[in-house]
């Protein structure tokens, strides 16, 4: 699975959305990028994941640049319960679901 | 609420000793996964069960070993436990259809083990 790359810490104001980079330069033609969160010693959860177009759920957007190299998650109106560590993977999409959690970044939403 | 649980939410042990985690996924979904999270070593994939039988194996220490009944439930189990094996103990389950994604996958609450 290609190595993925993302900010150690981010701050956001609530209300405001909260952009969150990820870069995944030797990412394959087959292998997705997808998003997971985890709050403080919880299960981590799916927010999204993407191919190689654009996608919008209830809960983000995921902007995939065209050459695929990077990729940018977006909440766009941040709230005090979005505070979590947000992880990017790199993953094939397929039978043995194997997902390696790197160490993401701790987004804290401040009022 | 993921649908995922896992029993049970806390335990403690002492070093030497033999303990079962256990896993039960949503409902339809074929797919279980371990994962172990402790503070040096972050989110580490441990193994994958696909409708019973093992499909990838992670980090999994050889005194480690879990299996996946015919209900689906998944258990882990966690042998000769040292200092070193205090960690989250989470289990994840996908859907796991034949050509579909098996990567969105749905987390448990976690067991917390500590070994004294």
């Amino acid at each position: 699975d290609a190595k993925t790359t993302q900010p150690t810490s981010m701050d956001c104001a609530e209300g405001r959305a909260a952009n969150l980079p990820c870069n995944h330069s030797t990412i394959s033609g087959n292998e997705y990028v997808y998003w997971y969160r985890q709050i403080h010693s919880q299960g981590p959860q799916y927010i999204i994941h993407g191919l190689k177009n654009n996608e919008t759920n209830e809960m983000a957007s995921l902007i995939i640049t065209e050459d695929r190299k990077s990729s940018t998650l977006i909440l766009p109106h941040a709230t005090l319960r979005d505070t979590a560590v947000y992880y990017c993977i790199a993953a094939y999409g397929g039978s043995q679901g194997n997902l390696i959690f790197g160490k993401g970044t701790k987004l804290s939403v401040k009022p | 609420d993921s649908g995922v649980t896992q029993t049970p939410k806390h335990l403690i042990t002492a070093t030497g000793q033999r303990v079962t985690l256990r896993c039960s996924p949503r409902s339809g979904d074929l797919s279980v996964y371990w994962y172990q999270q402790s503070l040096d070593q972050g989110l580490q994939f441990l193994i994958q069960y696909y409708n019973g039988e093992e499909r990838a194996k992670g980090n999994i220490l050889e005194r480690f070993s879990a299996q996946q009944f015919p209900d689906l439930h998944s258990e882990l189990n966690l042998s000769s436990l040292e200092l070193g094996d205090s960690a989250l103990y989470f289990c994840a389950s996908s859907v796991g259809l034949l050509g579909g994604s098996m990567i969105e996958q749905y987390f448990g609450p976690g067991t917390r083990l500590t070994v004294t």
